[in-house]
């Protein structure tokens, strides 16, 4: 059975900082990962979404990246800013999950002014 | 571009008491899915479904049903409500098994069960 596990579990920082969230999951047999944003109160916005042939992925100050082999994936945000204060979950999509997503727990972030 | 729309936002049932969660998409994806989340935790799978009158159970289906009449509409149905449903519900569609596009979702249904 696929897990998904990030750390850390919530993460402060103060603004401009860079910083790097860690997904782990058990099984390598994936699709994709995706790393998601969740507002509180919202739904689940797509940030990146990665093919297990990829390496990595970026849009803006975002990037991540995926080793598959090792069953990780990190997402690096540059020069963060308040405005990036969310919960950002990780969810891999397992070659026999059957089209399923295992998500992570997430990591809560607060970006300081 | 409506997206993924759930109603209601927000409900507080009677223990015992039953509802449905409506979920209708307009992308004309296939695949569509009911997901839980409680507190603090990742969401997962209630229910699938691949297409009109396809539906399959994810990893914690007890306690609810579902139906999948049209490609538009996955109404998630609780028939006898109880305290440990209290969550977030959320919808996701897909155009396809989501190999290579992402799943898009809903803004959630609020749910308690007191």
């Amino acid at each position: 059975k696929q897990e998904v596990t990030q750390i850390p579990a919530a993460l402060s920082v103060p603004e401009g900082e860079n910083l790097v969230l860690n997904c782990s999951f058990t099984d390598s047999a994936i699709y994709n990962l995706q790393w998601f944003r969740q507002d509180p109160g919202k739904g689940l916005t797509s940030l990146l979404l990665i093919q297990s042939s990829q390496r990595e992925q970026t849009s803006g100050r975002l990037n991540a990246s995926l080793d598959k082999s090792s069953g990780r994936s990190t997402l690096y945000i540059a020069a963060s800013q308040p405005g990036d204060s969310a919960t950002y979950l990780c969810a891999v999509n397992g070659e026999t999950s059957g089209s399923r997503l295992t998500f992570g727990e997430g990591t809560q972030l607060t970006v300081n002014p | 571009n409506a997206g993924v729309t759930q109603t209601p936002k927000f409900r507080i049932l009677k223990i015992g008491q039953s509802m449905t969660l409506q979920c209708t998409q307009d992308m004309n994806h296939n695949y569509m899915y009911w997901y839980r989340q409680d507190p603090g935790m990742g969401l997962k799978l209630i229910y699938y479904s691949v297409g009109a009158g396809i539906t399959d159970k994810g990893e914690v289906p007890n306690g609810y049903n579902v139906s999948r009449s049209t490609t538009e509409d996955f109404p998630l149905r609780l028939e006898l409500a109880a305290p440990s449903q209290t969550s977030v519900y959320f919808c996701a569609s897909s155009y396809e098994g989501g190999k290579y596009q992402p799943q898009h979702f809903g803004d959630g249904t609020r749910l308690s069960i007191l």
